[in-house]
């Protein structure tokens, strides 16, 4: 059983459409991590969320976090090519050891221009 | 300040062959980790170092593999013998003391054949 789920699994957009992607469990954490994946390198952190219902923009990209830290969003306005990508959330969950995390599949994105 | 640097970036062996990993973190990060990412998947856990100890490898396969950290600095990752579902990428990654974010390196693609 994943113990973060994420969808969708993948998404092909337009330049300057709008999109969201989820990242869900059953679980509660005491923080979650968004990175983004380029090709041929390693993970790259974008931001990190301790507080439940905080919101968090970055440029275009909106992260929310739930209320219950079980759950999150990423929200990009205006997709650009550049935002093409793997997705990742990532969880530190209570008890467990100190900054190891817990990866989910990833958002595999692609936006063409 | 330079990144996680790791080598080989590519490396294609037999199964059964033997084959390792280096990776240099950036100076200070106490925190060492090394991840295994399957296609398709995020990254996975396989062990977490502090300084030159081993804090958490639940999630190493130790018939097979080993790993260490001496003098806390430099960390080498092996695979002895390989066999073909360890084809994948593996990735480095550090942290400084108190901090959460986790700085990654490119990863060392590995094709078993």
């Amino acid at each position: 059983t994943q113990l973060l789920e994420q969808s969708p699994q993948f998404l092909s957009i337009q330049e300057g459409e709008n999109l969201t992607v989820y990242c869900n469990s059953s679980s509660v954490f005491s923080s979650l991590q968004w990175y983004r994946q380029e090709p041929g390198e390693g993970p790259v952190l974008l931001v990190t969320v301790v507080t439940g219902g905080e919101v968090k923009k970055l440029k275009r990209l909106t992260f929310q976090f739930g209320d219950a830290r079980k759950d999150s969003s990423l929200h990009i306005t205006a997709a650009q090519p550049g935002d093409t990508g793997l997705y990742l959330c990532a969880v530190r969950p209570y008890g467990g050891s100190q900054g190891n995390l817990i990866f989910g599949k990833g958002t595999k994105l692609s936006v063409k221009p | 300040e330079a990144g996680v640097a790791q080598s080989p970036r590519y490396k294609i062996i037999e199964k059964r062959q033997s084959v390792a990993f280096w990776c240099n973190p950036i100076s200070g990060h106490a925190t060492l980790y090394w991840y295994q990412q399957i296609l398709g998947q995020g990254p996975k856990l396989l062990i977490q170092f502090q300084n030159n100890g081993v804090v958490d490898d639940s999630q190493l396969p130790k018939d097979r593999f080993s790993a260490e950290r001496l003098k806390g600095v430099d960390s080498t990752l092996k695979i002895q013998p390989a066999k073909l579902e360890d084809s994948a990428v593996y990735l480095c990654a550090t942290r400084g003391t108190g901090a959460y974010e986790q700085y990654f390196g490119p990863g060392t693609r590995l094709t078993v054949t």
